[in-house]
């Protein structure tokens, strides 16, 4: 069955760019089914939509986030990437992956998930 | 502050009904968007729950179910078990800015008595 899976660094020095991959398996990333999308929840807190990114490179980003937020899309790879810039300590979270169904171009639920992975950010 | 209302805590005895709220607005839930909700257990990712308002995914029991009206949705779990308790998150889409975005609600922590 499908399975994400998160990558990256898990600790960011202040300033500087969190940069994480999701590498998908068990299924193509080039479906036109699904977007494909970033999640993360701070230590304690709730889940926070980061955005999400269809196979062609068509990206949706959190309006909150739009401005710190690239995501692209490697299918030759199978993979998508997350590039946070300018982290702050309120950065730090588990961010996971998860693939996202899209019906007439909405994207819809969150299924399935990957594991997720910590990154903090501190000097 | 998240764009969908859910109660920050909902409590029950084993056996029991609970409800958990997700309260939207005419941007997300009242303009007809679906709402999904998810199960997540201590220390685990995010699991679907629900889909579409009310589809169950295979292997997700009947004990849960779900349903929307106007600009509200409800997680409803009866024969409340102690493996129940967790934290429970409502999500929907949003158009009201230039461009869609996903919203989800603050959680719900289900505490089994």
């Amino acid at each position: 069955q499908l399975q994400l899976q998160e990558s990256g660094p898990g600790l960011v020095k202040p300033s500087e760019t969190l940069s994480l991959t999701c590498t998908v398996s068990g299924g193509s990333i080039s479906s036109s089914s699904y977007y494909w999308g970033w999640i993360r929840q701070p230590p304690g807190k709730g889940l926070e939509w980061i955005g999400s990114i269809y196979y062609s490179g068509s990206t949706y980003y959190n309006p909150s986030l739009k401005s710190r937020v690239t995501i692209s899309v490697d299918t030759s790879k199978n993979q998508f990437s997350l590039k946070l810039s300018s982290v702050t300590a309120a950065d730090t979270a588990v961010y996971y992956c998860a693939r996202q169904p899209t019906v007439r171009g909405v994207m819809n639920w969150f299924d399935p998930w990957g594991q997720g992975t910590l990154v903090t950010v501190s000097s | 502050q998240s764009v969908l209302t859910q109660p920050p805590s909902v409590s029950g005895a084993p056996g029991q009904r609970v409800t958990i709220s997700c309260t939207g607005s005419s941007s997300n839930i009242g303009a007809g968007y679906d709402v999904h909700w998810y199960q997540q257990l201590p220390g685990t990712a995010p699991k679907l729950l629900i889909y579409g308002n009310s589809n169950r995914p295979s292997g997700v029991p009947d004990r849960f179910s779900g349903s929307k009206s106007g600009t509200s949705a409800s997680l409803a779990i009866t024969g409340l078990q102690a493996e129940d308790e967790a934290d429970y998150y409502c999500q929907s889409y949003d158009s009201s800015l230039s461009a869609p975005y996903v919203v989800f609600g603050g959680g719900t922590k289900l505490t089994v008595l």
